[in-house]
C-alpha cells in the first residue's frame, strides 16, 4: 500500500517567508510525527499528534513553527518569518497507534533551504 | 532526560566482512530501543526494535543488536555485509509510558561498505 508522503519534496525560500509543508500519513494511522533533521542537530523531535490533538509540542523550536492536522488525517507543517537556521530535512512518520509497540513509518522528508 | 550517544559517525567497512556500530543511551528508567536506516534521499525504515524480553533481536537484511542493560548499549551487528548495505544508521530510544512516543535519536553512523 501506499507510504506516507510528504510535500514538497525540496523547498528553496527567502528568509522572512513563511513556508508550508505537508504530510499524508497511511491511510488508518492515528499518531503523526513530526521531526527534523539537520547537520549540526541530527534528529530531532518537533510534534505529535494523535489523531488531531497534540498532545506533545515540546520540541517545537520557536513561536514561529506551528502544525495543524485535519479530519485526522493530513498535516501541515507551518514556518512563519522563515530564518537560515531553520533549513534543515523535515520528516513526517505516522504509526498505527501511539506507543513504542507500533512502528513509525517515515516519509522522505521535505528538504527546506532558507536563502 | 533520555539520550543517546552514536560513538562512530562513519564506519567504512570491506565487502563481506563483519561490521559493529555501536550506541550507548542514557535513562534513569527503563526504555525501548530501536536502530534506523536511511538510504539516500529516502526516509527511515526500521531494522529491529527492542522492546522486552531476550536481549538478542534480529532485524532485517541480515542485522542483529544486543541489548546490554549493565553496559546501556544496543550494537548494531552484521557478520557479513553487502555494498547494498550503505547508508546511514541511527540509534533512538523511547520512554517506557505508552504517551512518551517521541523517538530521541543519535546523530547517526554512515556505514561506508567499499568493494
Amino acid at each position: 500500500g501506499a507510504g506516507v508522503s510528504q510535500s514538497p519534496s525540496n523547498k528553496v525560500t527567502e528568509k522572512g517567508k513563511d513556508v508550508e509543508l505537508r504530510c499524508d500519513p497511511i491511510s488508518g494511522h492515528t499518531a503523526l510525527y513530526w521531526y527534523r533533521q539537520s547537520l549540526g542537530q541530527g534528529l530531532e523531535f518537533l510534534i505529535y499528534f494523535q489523531g488531531n490533538s497534540a498532545p506533545d509540542k515540546s520540541g517545537l523550536p520557536s513561536d514561529r513553527f506551528s502544525a495543524e492536522r485535519t479530519g485526522g488525517s493530513v498535516s501541515t507543517l507551518t514556518i512563519q518569518r522563515t530564518q537560515q537556521e531553520d533549513s534543515a530535512v523535515y520528516l513526517c512518520a505516522s504509526s498505527f497507534q501511539r506507543g513504542p509497540s507500533y512502528e513509525q513509518y517515515f516519509g522522505p522528508g521535505t528538504r527546506l533551504t532558507v536563502t | 532526560a533520555q539520550s543517546v550517544t552514536q560513538l562512530d559517525s562513519q564506519v567504512p567497512v570491506f565487502e563481506e566482512a563483519p561490521v559493529e556500530l555501536r550506541c550507548n543511551y542514557s535513562s534513569s528508567v527503563s526504555v525501548y530501543l530501536f536502530w534506523y536506516v536511511q538510504y539516500p534521499n529516502q526516509g527511515l525504515q526500521l531494522l529491529l526494535k527492542y522492546l522486552s524480553g531476550s536481549t538478542l533481536v534480529k532485524g532485517i537484511n541480515g542485522f542483529e543488536a544486543e541489548f546490554n542493560k549493565s553496559q546501556t548499549s544496543f550494537h548494531l551487528r552484521k557478520p557479513s555485509v553487502h555494498i547494498s548495505d550503505t547508508a546511514e544508521y541511527f540509534c533512538a530510544v523511547s520512554g517506557p509510558n505508552s504517551g512518551n512516543t517521541p523517538l530521541v535519536f543519535g546523530k547517526g553512523t554512515r556505514l561506508s561498505v567499499i568493494a
